[in-house]
């Protein structure tokens, strides 16, 4: 199976630390978003990846919050000095974006991050 | 914040019956994307619409987008336990691809 991975897929750790998620998309996909979700709530839309360019970041993102994607494939989000409200499950999802962009985005299965 | 919402939040039907669920949205999009959330299987795309067509279909879905009335509806004929999920509407703002997601419907087929 290609499809989306992220690792870890939990993380436990106590306020103060610092934490990085991992994400590898399909590997032809060319954009790569992270969105936070948390309990009965749809996903919130984080950043996204043109390649190795962040083209979007939402405002909600506070800058203990950094992502990258060096060279265009694999992305990491780091998030410092972590918050018992930054407890969330966080996705990752990736599609090929074309003329118009209008792909559908495949999602991993999440990594949840639990802060004590 | 969400641009999208649900409605309703919470649906229950008997399997074969139909399920219908809404979408309204706030600013202009390029497009309007399905999800489907289950435990087993995490966020899965169902189908996507363009904001120059009224109605797709795929299977047994099909989904209308009226974008005088910023909205769009997800009708799922037949329903099997399996469509037991939560659903969700995505849209990009026009000029991003910063999707937003709405609430979620959740719908429970009853067997």
């Amino acid at each position: 199976d290609t499809g989306v991975s992220q690792n870890p897929r939990h993380k436990i750790t106590k306020r103060g630390q610092n934490v990085t998620f991992r994400c590898d998309p399909i590997s032809e996909h060319n954009r790569l978003y992270w969105y936070r979700q948390t309990l009965g709530q749809g996903p919130e839309f984080l950043t996204y990846f043109q390649n190795e360019a962040q083209l979007e970041k939402s405002r909600l993102l506070s800058d203990r919050f950094s992502a990258e994607r060096p060279k265009g494939s694999f992305s990491t989000l780091e998030i410092q000095r972590t918050e018992q409200g930054d407890s969330a499950m966080y996705l990752c999802a990736s599609s090929l974006g074309g003329p118009g962009g209008y792909n559908e985005q495949f999602f991993g299965p999440g990594t949840r991050l639990t802060v004590l | 914040s969400q641009q999208g919402e649900e409605d309703p939040q919470a649906l229950s039907i008997q399997e074969g019956e139909n399920a219908t669920m809404n979408c309204s949205y706030k600013t202009s999009i390029n497009n309007l994307q399905w999800y489907r959330q289950n435990s087993g299987r995490g966020l899965v795309h169902l189908i996507l619409i363009r904001s120059n067509e009224r109605e797709k279909h795929s299977g047994r879905l099909r989904v209308t987008l009226d974008t005088s009335k910023k909205s769009s509806s997800l009708l799922i004929t037949a329903s099997r336990a399996a469509d037991t999920a939560s659903y969700f509407c995505a849209t990009d703002p026009s000029g991003t691809y910063k999707y937003i997601f709405g609430t979620g419907t959740r719908l429970k087929v009853l067997a």
